[in-house]
């Protein structure tokens, strides 16, 4: 059982559109998180979602918006796609904020043309 | 905030012989330090962690230690072997706080 998992693996767009990548995991964790890898695979926090509170990284452009269904789902939103955009998307899960023990998703390779 | 700094960028070892990767945090406050593996389009998967009341942890090939004082920790593999080869972040975080603070990874190269 993947116990985070993403779709889809591979988006290709073009600028201007707005598209979303799916989150779930079934670990029954409460808090989920979403980072963003660039070309040099610098990892780094985008938001964290715990019991309906968003935390968002101050450096996130507000054309991303993370959306939560329900505890097992965090889906990423991004509006106006540019070329800067381009990026592995990553989802993690922890049992609760802080705890440490990060569990991540297999990734979204965004592609933005 | 955090910043986490990671050495070397890339490592290259005979197999069998063993492999060290440093990091150095900058918050006193941070009490959480993971180690990832990353292999080709794969999403970071986690090694070993420790937290900041112990000086070392230890699993199998892998161990990792933190001196506190010096904010600095290290991940250590023994007898390495071909699957060893990936991309190894480290990582720091504050109890509390919302995501971790990543290195910028090291590439592992185990040479047959």
């Amino acid at each position: 059982d993947t116990a985070v998992s993403q779709t889809p693996k591979y988006l290709v767009t073009q600028m201007g559109n707005d598209k979303s990548i799916k989150c779930e995991q079934n670990l029954g964790h409460d808090t989920m998180y979403w980072y963003k890898q660039d070309s040099k695979k610098f990892l780094k926090i985008m938001f964290s979602y715990n019991n309906k509170e968003l935390i968002i990284n101050e450096t996130v452009p507000n054309r991303f918006s993370p959306k939560s269904p329900d505890k097992a789902h965090l889906n990423l939103h991004i509006n106006s796609l540019e070329l800067g955009d381009s990026a592995v998307y990553f989802c993690a899960s922890s049992r609760n904020r802080g705890l440490g023990e990060q569990y991540f998703g297999p990734g979204t390779r965004l592609t933005v043309t | 905030g955090e910043n986490v700094e990671q050495h070397p960028s890339t490592l290259s070892v005979q197999e069998g012989d063993s492999a060290v990767i440093k990091c150095t945090y900058s918050d006193s406050a941070s009490n959480y330090f993971p180690w990832y593996k990353q292999e080709l389009g794969k999403g970071p998967q986690l090694i070993i962690d420790i937290r900041s009341n112990v000086g070392e942890k230890k699993d199998q090939r892998i161990a990792v230690t933190l001196n506190k004082t010096a904010k600095h920790f290290s991940l250590h593999i023994t007898e390495t072997q071909p699957e060893d080869s990936a991309v190894y972040f480290c990582a720091a975080m504050r109890g509390g706080a919302d995501g971790l603070t990543f290195g910028k990874g090291t590439h592992l190269i185990i040479q047959p």
